[in-house]
């Protein structure tokens, strides 16, 4: 099955900085997801990407997907108090299994004053 | 407010009990999953159902018993649980089950004493 990781596990921002967090898959990415998670509550979704190297941006957060890598990287510039919680990555495992969408085990964001 | 919502949020039951969770999603969506998300560990897939038929069985146990009556409800039958099973059970659901975001509701916090 595809493994995601992430890195950094953990990452401590002062506000106002930026911040990157990578997520690395085992094969080849169909689609990569974004998702946000306060603790202990559900996920929110963030943004979609598909093979093709795409970029997206929504608000002040950017992510990329690299397909070469099989890579995505998720940027959050001059962060703020809202933008900590727990991200993860998730992907299909593409044609024939779709559905199985898998996760990596997260980065946790503490955005400090 | 992601239109998916789970109960009960909060679960304790022993051993011997039968429980059950309770997923509900008016968004007009076809497959819906059941996730599992231990402390310090991926979010792991566990059940998807797509238009009412389960599509995926992720070599979970047998205590763990899905039902998915209509493409709108879901649930989760739990019976003669482990004290290993404590968890935050997130459910989610998609308008179909490749390329496309899934909607997680805010999860049931399961403690097996």
């Amino acid at each position: 099955s595809q493994e995601l990781e992430q890195s950094p596990q953990s990452l401590i921002v002062q506000e106002g900085k930026n911040l990157t967090i990578n997520c690395t898959s085992s094969k080849t990415l169909y689609g990569l997801y974004w998702y946000k998670q306060k603790y202990g509550e559900g996920l929110i979704f963030l943004m979609m990407l598909q093979k093709g190297g795409e970029e997206k941006s929504h608000e002040k957060i950017t992510a990329k997907l690299d397909e070469k890598k099989q890579q995505s990287s998720l940027h959050i510039t001059a962060s703020q108090p809202s933008h900590a919680g727990i991200y993860l990555c998730g992907a299909d495992e593409g044609s024939g299994s779709w559905g199985k969408l898998q996760f990596g085990a997260g980065t946790q964001v503490v955005v400090t004053p | 407010e992601t239109g998916v919502t789970q109960t009960p949020r909060h679960l304790v039951m022993g051993m011997t009990n039968k429980k059950s969770l309770k997923c509900e999603q008016h968004l007009g969506h076809n497959a819906m999953y059941w996730y599992k998300q231990s402390a310090k560990k991926p979010l792991e897939l566990m059940f998807v159902y797509n238009f009412k038929e389960q599509t995926e069985n992720n070599s979970v146990p047998s205590r763990f018993s899905p039902e998915c009556p209509n493409s709108s409800h879901l649930f989760l039958h739990l019976h003669t649980l482990q004290p290993e099973d404590s968890a935050l059970y997130l459910c989610a659901s998609s308008q179909e089950i490749r390329y496309t975001e899934a909607f997680f509701g805010q999860g049931t916090r399961l403690t097996v004493v």
